[in-house]
This record gives C-alpha cells, structure tokens and sequence, in this order.
C-alpha cells in the first residue's frame, strides 16, 4: 500500500531558504504533488513533477525528484511570512492520492 | 470560475443526526473525491468517484454514503453521525492534478 512521510515540523528565518522533504513507498506513482494549506483554508495546489523528471523549478520553487531514493524535496527560496503554512507532499496511484501528515513551516523574522 | 465549492462552512450536529454535505465543481473534471482531515493525520479518502455515474470506497468509507449526481455534484451523506466523524470534510475534482474546496468544519456532539 502507499505510505508517504514527511517531517511534522520546519522552523526557517525569514530571507533563507526552507527546504521540506517527503518520502514515499509507491515505485509506480505518475505524479507526486506539493500542496499548501493555510489556516482555515483548503489546500492549494504549488506544483507537481512527472515521475521521470529529476527537478522543475517554478520561480521560488524548486523541485527534487530522488526515484531511486523515493525521495522528493521542496525548497521554496527567500522564505516570506506568507510562506508560514502547512505543506502537504501526495503520490497519485491510479485516480487517487496519498499524502503524508503535512509538514508545519513557521517563518520568524 | 468558482473552482470547487462546498456547502455549508460549518454545521455542528448530535450524534445520530444526519446530514448531506454538497460539493459542486464548475471545471469540467471527470473525478471527483471525499477526503478528511484530523489532526496529524494528513488527508485520507472516503469515497471517490473516478467518472460521472460510479463511485469507489476510498481508506476510511464506514459510515459514510455518497451520491455522484452528474458531473458538477458530488455529495457525501452521514446516516447516523458519530463523534468519530467530527472532522473537516474536502471534496476536490481533477483531470490530473487535484482542486480543492474551502472545506467544511463538522463537529459531532
């Protein structure tokens, strides 16, 4: 079955670089997704990666794929208080996905 | 475009009510999903509907009954509402990668 891991939580000062890491057990997953929660709020969609790419960089973000590993990581540069939110990586097996239990990133200035 | 919308917010019942929650996508996506959220526990699914006219029991169906209506709606029934159900309910629909609606905040007493 699929299990996906990540660490609960991630303090990082504001300016510097937050990098969030995810693990998972699926080889045959297609996609693997980064989702944001913020309090209150449903979650948001940050970017997803192909499971045959290594990286993909969308302006602050930054993509790692790990396959061998089943690793992903999220670095998000020059963190902002607008960052401070819960984020969620999911592996998609099929129609469906799987997310690990989030991680907590505050930002303190 | 409204995305994924959920009704209500919020709704407080005692145990053994019921109660529909409603899910309504204007994107024009085939599948449509039930999650909840608990706290440390990530996102786990309920039921999911891959495409108009079938639905599928996700990892945590007990107690719950869903209707896919037509493409646009989705809704998730509690019959008998337990306080294991309190909860913050999502839908969310997709072609590929997965939109989520703000949630609603169901407490059981």
């Amino acid at each position: 079955g699929e299990d996906v891991e990540q660490s609960l939580f991630l303090s990082v000062r504001e300016g510097d670089s937050s990098v969030i890491n995810c693990t998972y057990t699926d080889s045959s997953s297609t996609y693997l997704y980064w989702y944001k929660q913020e309090p209150g709020a449903g979650l948001q969609l940050l970017t997803y990666i192909f499971s045959n790419m290594d990286m993909k960089q969308d302006q602050r973000l930054t993509v790692l794929l790990n396959k061998k590993d089943k690793h992903l990581s999220l670095r998000i540069a020059d963190t902002q208080t607008g960052d401070s939110a819960i984020y969620f990586c999911a592996e998609s097996n099929d129609y469906k996905l799987s997310f690990g239990a989030g991680t907590t990133v505050t930002v303190r200035a | 475009n409204a995305g994924v919308t959920q009704t209500p917010k919020f709704q407080v019942l005692k145990t053994g009510q019921s109660m529909t929650l409603q899910c309504a996508q204007d994107m024009n996506h085939n599948s449509m999903y039930w999650y909840r959220q608990d706290p440390g526990m990530g996102l786990r699914l309920i039921y999911y509907s891959a495409s108009e006219g079938t639905t599928d029991k996700g990892e945590v169906p007990n107690g719950y009954n869903v209707s896919r209506l037509n493409k646009r709606e989705f809704s998730l029934r509690l019959e008998s509402a337990a306080p294991s159900q309190t909860s913050v309910y999502f839908c969310a629909s997709s072609n590929r990668e997965q939109y989520f609606g703000p949630g609603t905040r169901l407490t059981v007493t």
